[in-house]
């Protein structure tokens, strides 16, 4: 079946530095990927859709110059915590839809500011 | 994004049947229901998805009336282990609900 790994599963960074993680596609192309942040015992809150080749296109509210989405080729997208403050501190998601319906998912990534 | 809508918790015994429902009024017509299981700490995973009537799998069963505004997902003979949080998406929207917090009990 299709398949996303999501890479580092967690993190623990300082504040004021920076922290990618890693999405990717390993049996199918993902053209579009999606970007999720879930604070504890919240939904899934959708913070970018990620777009080979092009710029990735943000949700209202979420800041483009903190979190930086690059998708340089058909089976990567990689989501950038930039100068990240202890508020980032969540569990961040991927996501790609390998068929025309259903999506299929990272398995997370927990940051940690300190 | 009209967001999914569906019961924030519910309680359920092992070895019951539970049933939960979601109502998705702006589905698209072209739009497919999927539902996902997420347990703390993981990405949400695939349970089951439908267009309309009834499917079935080796976990669950959807049944997707006519109208196709709802949707509900069948857990036959629940266990500890089906406690999690379970949400449903149609995939046109992929903004999530708030999702069903399921625990079952012994």
């Amino acid at each position: 079946g299709a398949v996303v790994s999501q890479h580092p599963s967690r993190v623990i960074c300082k504040s004021g530095t920076s922290v990618k993680i890693e999405c990717r596609s390993l049996d199918f192309q993902a053209t579009t990927m999606f970007w999720y942040r879930q604070f504890p015992k919240q939904s899934l809150m959708l913070m970018a859709t990620s777009n080979e080749g092009s710029k990735a296109t943000y949700e209202q509210g979420v800041e483009k110059d903190k979190f930086l989405i690059n998708h340089a080729s058909l089976t990567l997208s990689t989501l950038t915590v930039t100068s990240a403050h202890p508020e980032d501190s969540s569990f961040y998601i991927c996501s790609a839809r390998p068929r025309a319906y259903g999506y299929t998912f990272g398995s997370g990534t927990r940051l940690t500011v300190v | 994004l009209a967001k999914t809508t569906q019961p924030i918790s519910m309680d359920s015994y092992e070895g019951q049947e539970v049933n939960i429902t979601c109502s998705h009024n702006n589905i698209a017509t072209n739009d497919y229901i999927t539902w996902y299981q997420q347990f703390p700490s993981q990405g949400p995973r695939f349970i089951i998805q439908g267009y309309k009537t009834k499917v079935t799998n080796e976990v669950a069963s959807l049944f997707i009336p006519a109208d196709r505004k709802s949707s509900t997902l069948s857990l036959p003979r629940v266990s500890l282990s089906d406690t999690a949080v379970y949400y449903c998406l149609s995939p046109g929207k992929s903004t999530f609900g708030d999702g069903t917090t399921l625990t079952v009990k012994p």
